[in-house]
């Protein structure tokens, strides 16, 4: 059964903090790795990742992925409080679909 | 604007009732998504269709069902036969394998 584990579930800084959150999985014929940022409502797309090695930025907010290990790294430098949310991880398989299979997301608390 | 429109917001469900929830998409995108949120879970996907008049069961579909008459609408049906349907749902769309999934603002039903 596929599964994706994220780590910790929770995780509560100070701004200013750098924090780093896990996604590790189990997946028959990975295809890509995606990131999400979840704060009230709908989750808004961060970072896909494909391949092993190469390391995604946008701003404060970089990803990389390990696909020998079968885990990727999310990390967020100089928090602030608008950091604050669940991040979530999800796999897309390749065969035909763009199913995704969603980790149960980190919490993340960024405090003034 | 392109984007995702859920409605509605918030919807309460009495017992025995079936309820619909809309998904409405503008980005001319050919796969449409159903997922359902609870508390510590983590997104589970509920159906899915990536063409009109076509759709798929996801890993937890019973008690729901879809119909897919237009490419911009993929309608959920709660039927009294899902016993614990108070949650989160999210309607997501996608552009194609290699792109991420982008979400509605979704809909928290409740039981009254």
């Amino acid at each position: 059964e596929d599964k994706v584990v994220q780590s910790p579930l929770s995780l509560v800084v100070h701004e200013g903090d750098t924090v780093t959150l896990n996604c590790s999985y189990e997946v028959t014929n990975f295809r890509s790795l995606l990131w999400y940022k979840q704060e009230k409502k709908a989750p808004t797309f961060l970072f896909m990742l494909t391949s092993s090695g190469i390391e995604k930025k946008s701003g404060r907010l970089s990803s990389i992925l390990d696909k020998k290990e079968l885990f990727s790294i999310l990390n967020i430098t100089a928090t602030q409080t608008g950091d604050s949310a669940v991040y979530l991880c999800a796999v897309q398989r390749q065969g035909g679909s763009e199913k995704l299979v969603f980790g149960k997301g980190t919490k993340l608390t960024v405090n003034p | 604007d392109g984007g995702i429109t859920q409605s509605p917001k918030y919807l309460f469900r009495k017992e025995g009732q079936n309820v619909t929830l809309s998904c409405e998409q503008n980005l001319n995108h050919d796969a449409m998504y159903w997922y359902r949120q609870d508390p510590g879970q983590g997104l589970r996907l509920i159906y899915y269709s990536q063409i009109v008049n076509d759709f798929q069961k996801g890993d937890i579909a019973e008690g729901y069902s879809v119909s897919r008459e237009k490419k911009e609408s993929f309608p959920l049906t709660v039927t009294s036969a899902q016993k614990n349907p108070t949650a989160f749902y999210l309607c997501a769309s996608s552009g194609g394998l290699h792109q991420p999934q982008h979400f509605g603002d979704g809909t928290r039903l409740s039981i009254l």
